[in-house]
Formats: structure tokens, sequence, C-alpha cells
């Protein structure tokens, strides 16, 4: 049981560069969500997925699209990529009305 | 103003010292409390929830006030272990069985030997 896994780890981009992120949960859990992380700004929310089928906007949606493929994976890209893009992104899941949620280790993206 | 504000800190504080942590929320329709925590460059993890009736779970105290907005993090007899940051985090729901968690930026202990 692997929880939440996010490909690839680390990724540099030049800027207007195009990328996907991966993330998958083999907890069956409903819920998916995309984060990023900056120095002194805590986590916000890009996007999430209430449940397999439906995606929603989250606090900085803006320059990223995201794909819930099927239950299990949740993508995020980055079209053309910004170095404003420089940040860890965090992928999050949760079981059908629950407050936890369960993170994967992260993907490290720098944008040049 | 942001959502959920907390000192930044860092706080330095040798083992065995108690440190206290303080978070402020600004929805009030927020419904849910918790505190994560996060190593350095990894993953936040849950720590614990937190209720009005105040809850513990070993040297961690986890309080909440509605009425001021306020939440706080109390850590007793401090272990070298315990050196992270920790994250006020508050939820509320989205729709469709799925909750939105806002997190403060964190405050960053370390435990000195």
């Amino acid at each position: 049981n692997a929880g939440v896994t996010q490909t690839p780890k680390f990724q540099v981009l030049k800027t207007g560069q195009s990328m996907t992120l991966q993330c998958a949960q083999d907890m069956n859990h409903n819920s998916m969500y995309w984060y990023r992380q900056d120095p002194g700004m805590g986590l916000r929310l890009i996007y999430y997925s209430a449940s397999e089928g439906t995606t929603d906007k989250g606090e900085v949606p803006n320059g990223y699209n995201v794909s819930r493929l099927n239950k299990r994976e949740f993508s995020l890209r980055l079209e053309s990529a910004a170095p404003s893009q420089t940040s860890v992104y965090f992928c999050a899941s949760s079981e059908f009305r629950s407050y936890e949620q369960y993170f994967g280790p992260g993907t490290r993206l720098t944008v040049t | 103003r942001k959502e959920v504000e907390q000192d930044p800190g860092p706080f330095n504080v040798p083992e065995g010292a108690t440190v206290a942590f303080n978070c402020t929320y600004s929805n009030s329709a927020s419904q849910s409390f918790f505190w994560y925590r996060q190593d350095c460059r990894k993953e936040p993890k849950l720590l614990m929830s937190v209720y009005s009736s105040g809850n513990e779970d070993g040297r961690f105290t986890a309080q909440l006030n509605r009425a001021s907005q306020y939440i706080s993090l109390l850590i007793r007899d401090s272990k070298l272990s315990d050196s992270a940051t920790y994250l006020c985090v508050v939820s509320a729901y989205s729709g469709a069985g799925s909750y939105q968690l806002t997190f403060g930026k964190g405050t960053k202990l370390s435990v000195i030997p």
C-alpha cells in the first residue's frame, strides 16, 4: 500500500515549456487535491476533485489545468511554464466526507 | 487579511522545555481544525485534530476557542524529534463529500540538545 505517489520528484523546465505532474493514490479515496508550497506562503490549493469526473478551482488555479483520469489518478498540467510557477507541488487525497488529507511526497519544480 | 495566521518563529527551545504555538483564523464558517506537522523537505502529515473541549495526545495538547477564533498547540517535555514546522489548518465543507483545507504558513520549531 503505497498511499499517494507523485512523479516526477524533481523537474527543471525552461520558460514556455509544458509538463504534466502525475499523482496516484491506492486508498480508494474519492477526493484528490493539488497544492503548491512556496517559502513564506504556506500551502495553497490549486485545484481539487471531489469525486471522479469532477474538478474545481482552488485559490490559485491560473496557469494550470487538471484531469481526474479515474478514481486513482489526478494529474496537473502546466501548459506554458513561467518562473512564478517554481514551487513544490503536493498532491493529496481524502475519503468521502473525511477531513483528513493524505499527502504525496511532492514534486520540486524549477522554471528557469 | 490572511485566513489562517501563525507566528512563523523560529522557536528554538532546549530539550525538555514546554512550547506553545498560537493560531487565529478569520472564516467564522470554518468547521474543523487541525495541526499538521511537516518535516524539512517532506510532506505535511496530520498531527492531531482540535476540539472545543480540548484534546490531548501524549505530550501534545490542542485547544480551540471558537468565540475568539483561536487555536493553540502545547508541546510538553520537548524532544529532538519534535523539530519540524507545525501547520495550523482549518477546514470548510466544499460540497460533494469534499472538504477544503486552508493552511497557515507554519511555525518552525527547533529543539536543541
